[in-house]
């Protein structure tokens, strides 16, 4: 138990379908994370956010969107996707953005038909 | 341009086997930092170590042991008297300085395998 948790842990969804990520951490953190681990590419950071503030967007498409309401809580709404967006989206958490160590949770399959 | 290379795909030992996973990295900053997750069949990535630049010391943790080589911009993992349950993916990562915060710039993983 890593102290960040994420659901759903699967997600099958339409390339026409909305539907949201969601991150929550247990450690008093200020920084959290969006990675995506697809089959054939290297964790590949997508969002950065400390302080609820959001201090990184990496190249990602405007079909993923994240919000961040509280230091606690973070989500990854998703809109039209494509098939090759399926992967694994795990959400982080580090205390406050720096170069300390990570917390990860299990992660979303997501699977986009 | 940061980088980090695993080169070995997937190991598979026996039991009691020492088996060596391979990092080389590339950078240019002259301050940065080297980490090791394992990502076990759950998902979530769990941490294992942190070195930064200017500390050249191997670390022994247990079973563990990461040889750290400035000269060669390696930075490997060994474990010793491999266990079942240490099967898993290994990443090897190096930190990239952001505007107001850090990355992890992760290598390609290597899936190890340790059978009974």
């Amino acid at each position: 138990e890593t102290g960040v948790t994420q659901t759903p842990r699967h997600l099958v969804m339409g390339m026409t379908n909305k539907k949201s990520l969601k991150c929550e951490q247990h450690l008093g953190h200020n920084a959290m994370y969006w990675y995506k681990q697809s089959a054939k590419k290297p964790l590949e950071l997508m969002f950065v956010y400390s302080l609820e503030e959001r201090v990184e967007n990496n190249s990602v498409p405007s079909r993923f969107s994240p919000e961040c309401p509280n230091s606690s809580h973070l989500f990854l709404h998703l809109h039209t996707l494509q098939p090759e967006d399926s992967a694994l989206y795990l959400c982080a958490s580090s205390q406050d953005g720096s170069n300390e160590k990570l917390f990860f949770g299990s992660g979303t399959q997501l699977s986009v038909l | 341009a940061q980088k980090v290379t695993q080169a070995q795909t997937e190991i598979s030992v026996v039991e009691k086997e020492d088996v060596t996973l391979d990092c080389v990295y590339e950078t240019r900053d002259t301050t940065y930092y080297l980490f090791w997750y394992k990502q076990p069949p759950s998902g979530e990535l769990v941490f294992l170590i942190r070195r930064n630049s200017f500390d050249e010391q191997n670390e022994i943790s247990g079973r563990y042991s990461w040889n750290f080589q400035k000269s060669t911009s390696s930075f490997n993992f060994t474990i010793t008297a491999s266990q079942v349950v240490d099967s898993a993916v290994y990443f090897c990562a190096l930190s990239e300085a952001l505007d107001s915060s850090y990355k992890l710039i992760f290598g390609s993983g290597t899936r190890l395998l340790v059978r009974p």
